[in-house]
């Protein structure tokens, strides 16, 4: 079974602390990978899309990385802000006839002032 | 503005009832997706289409039916038979199948 799971479910930080978000994955076999926003309440906002022959992909303070060998990626954000508390979610796609994503729950960021 | 749109954002339905949510793009993708979220779980899909006049079931289509009429809208109606519609409601699309999904704001679900 495709399965995507994230860790820590929660984090808080104090502001200005750079940290790691950490997706993995059970079958290494994707065709790439996304990065998504979700504020309380709200739809969700693509932040990256890793495609499978990528080894990482940035925009702005975020960075996003991909090992497809070991199931496993990153995302990775500098100098955290407390507009940047929000949960993050990871999601993958197989390549299937469906083309939907797989999901991961996410974690949720608390950024302290 | 490209995007995606919703409505409505909040709907509260009767024992017994079906109601219809609503989801437009303007952004020209072929391919449009439902998704449901619960608390403490991954999206889940529930139905799903590539092409005008053409959908797909999705992993948890029970209870729920769709139409693709037009390119540009992907309605979901939300029959008496779906046993736990609570739940908040996701619409997604994609220029074609596996590429990158965009989403928009969601509908919230509540069983009265």
């Amino acid at each position: 079974k495709q399965e995507v799971t994230q860790i820590p479910a929660a984090l808080s930080v104090p502001e200005g602390e750079n940290l790691v978000l950490n997706c993995s994955f059970t079958d290494s076999a994707i065709y790439n990978l996304q990065w998504f926003r979700q504020d309380p309440g709200k739809g969700l906002t693509s932040l990256l899309l890793i495609q499978s022959s990528q080894r990482e992909q940035t925009s702005g303070r975020l960075n996003a990385s991909l090992d497809k060998s070991s199931g496993r990626s990153t995302l990775y954000i500098a100098a955290s802000q407390p507009g940047d508390s929000a949960t993050y979610l990871c999601a993958v796609h197989y390549g299937g006839s469906q083309g939907n994503l797989i999901f991961g729950k996410g974690t949720k960021l608390s950024v302290k002032p | 503005d490209g995007g995606i749109t919703q409505s409505p954002k909040y709907l509260f339905r009767k024992e017994g009832q079906n109601v219809t949510l609503s989801c437009e793009q303007n952004l020209n993708h072929d391919a449009m997706y439902w998704y449901r979220q619960d608390p403490g779980q991954g999206l889940r899909l529930i139905y799903y289409s590539q092409i005008v006049n053409d959908f797909q079931k999705g992993d948890i289509a029970e209870g729920y039916s769709v139409s693709r009429e037009k390119k540009e809208s992907f309605p979901l109606t939300v029959t008496s038979a779906q046993k736990n519609p609570t739940a908040f409601y996701l619409c997604a699309s994609s220029i074609a199948r596996n590429n990158e999904q965009f989403f928009g704001p969601g509908t919230r679900l509540t069983v009265l």
